[in-house]
């Protein structure tokens, strides 16, 4: 079962223009890392954050997490068109090695 | 970053046949998983590959349909057996690094007619 829901399923914005597409989850966490899809290739590794960390950054691209909530965001700043992709979270829990998908933001930026 | 290959790419096939999808990664790895991504789904994670033992098969995924060969720490194959149109999907592998990062090759896209 997915253990990541994501939020908001789809958006749409201006190049330009900030994105931030969230993450939740539902059990404790050894770490979470955000991956991008193009157009139903394989998934690149954008960034992983640990259970012990609260943000990250690399990049454009910022991260943070608040376990006490069990959540995390993801924000591309000054998006480019080239950035219209899938971004999925994943979980890997504490107590076990799987790693486990959020359903995924489709995000478009227009040019 | 790593370097993880897969063949084929993509294919075609018939039901009720059976394709064998492989997988290189570029360091020797303890871990080693395979997913399946439906179309417009998330990935879900078939199984994990182990190098000297069985894979170990997730919940709604059975070795007769999916069995899964780990001959050395570098690569795995993954058969997708007695295929139905149900099936077409992309499938993935990946691995699991000690700083634990997990990456994906680029995928097998697979369509069964």
């Amino acid at each position: 079962s997915q253990q990541g829901e994501e939020d908001p399923q789809a958006l749409s914005i201006q190049e330009g223009e900030n994105a931030t597409m969230n993450c939740s989850y539902k059990t404790s966490i050894n770490n979470l890392q955000w991956y991008r899809q193009n157009s139903g290739r394989g998934l690149v590794h954008l960034i992983l954050i640990r259970s012990n960390e609260r943000e990250k950054h690399s990049g454009r691209l910022r991260v943070t997490l608040d376990t006490s909530k069990k959540s995390s965001s993801l924000l591309i700043t000054a998006s480019r068109a080239a950035d219209t992709a899938s971004y999925f979270c994943a979980t890997r829990e504490t107590s076990g090695s799987r790693l486990t998908f959020g359903e995924g933001t489709q995000l478009t930026v227009n040019p | 970053s790593a370097v993880i290959s897969q063949k084929p790419s993509r294919d075609i096939c018939q039901r009720g046949t059976s394709l064998t999808i492989q997988c290189q990664v570029d360091s020797q790895v303890t871990m080693m998983f395979w997913y399946r991504q439906q179309p417009g789904q998330s990935l879900t994670l078939i199984a994990t590959a182990n190098q000297g033992s069985e894979a170990t098969y997730e919940s709604g995924f059975v070795i007769d349909k999916f069995p899964i060969s780990r001959p050395n720490l570098t690569f795995s194959t993954l058969t997708v057996s007695n295929m139905s149109p149900e099936d077409s999907s992309i499938y993935l592998c990946s691995d699991y690094k000690l700083s634990g990062e997990q990456f994906f090759g680029p995928g097998t896209r697979l369509t069964v007619l």
